[in-house]
């Protein structure tokens, strides 16, 4: 299997704009995670899923974010309309099940909001 | 609040040395798992080590080791040996149905 693949890399968009972030999970996981990285906060997680359904999105910063897991195998992370502050690295990670199992990450989404 | 602490922001450890990175964590579930991630500066997150929290015994992965407090809910790292490439961030966390990550400690392994 490939890994978790994540798209794009990099993403530079301006203030206003929406953006959308895509996640393939590894075929066969059951666990879907998105995490946001900063240098202020941190990995901070901010929706899981299992078995495609949200199970919390406590951690999703406000209604301007949005996730979806249409199925097994994609995922997207929606920020609309994006503000400077949203500036980060974006992560998706994979586990094969909820508990105790390692869990595989993509290579991150860096996201800048001009 | 925070469910996973890491107070260090920042280690800096002599190679060959050992250091030591601290964590604790605060859950209501009696079944949950306990984790190690590294990040070197290529982005990519590896597993270091894991814990079983109704394991006593605490996880060795060769120069890698924990000390596991359940009662005290205190989860550090003991790197041993330390060597150039185990320069990276260094992130504590915690699996009771919600994988939480702590904010990370940058460890700078000096040649």
């Amino acid at each position: 299997d490939a890994g978790v693949i994540q798209s794009p890399r990099h993403e530079v968009t301006e203030m206003g704009q929406e953006v959308t972030l895509r996640c393939k999970p590894i075929s066969g996981h059951n666990s879907l995670f998105w995490y946001r990285q900063t240098m202020m906060r941190g990995l901070e997680l901010l929706i899981y899923f299992n078995n495609n359904v949200p199970i919390d999105d406590s951690g999703m910063p406000e209604d301007r974010f949005s996730a979806k897991m249409p199925n097994a195998s994609f995922s997207t992370l929606k920020i609309q309309p994006s503000e400077p502050r949203d500036s980060a690295v974006y992560f998706c990670a994979s586990t094969l099940d909820r508990l105790n199992t390692e869990a595989f990450f993509g290579q991150g989404t860096r996201l800048t909001v001009v | 609040a925070q469910t996973v602490t890491q107070s260090q922001p920042e280690m800096s450890v002599q190679e060959a040395e050992t250091v030591t990175l601290s964590c604790t964590y605060d859950t209501s579930e009696s079944n949950y798992y306990l984790f190690w991630y590294k990040q070197p500066p290529s982005r990519q997150m590896i597993l270091v080590i894991r814990q079983e929290a109704y394991k006593q015994q605490n996880a060795t992965e060769n120069r890698f080791s924990v000390n596991f407090q359940k009662a005290a809910k205190s989860f550090s790292l003991k790197i041993s040996d330390s060597q150039l490439g185990d320069t990276a961030m260094y992130f504590c966390a915690l699996d009771d149905y919600k994988l939480s990550f702590g904010a990370g400690t940058t460890v700078t392994v000096r040649a």
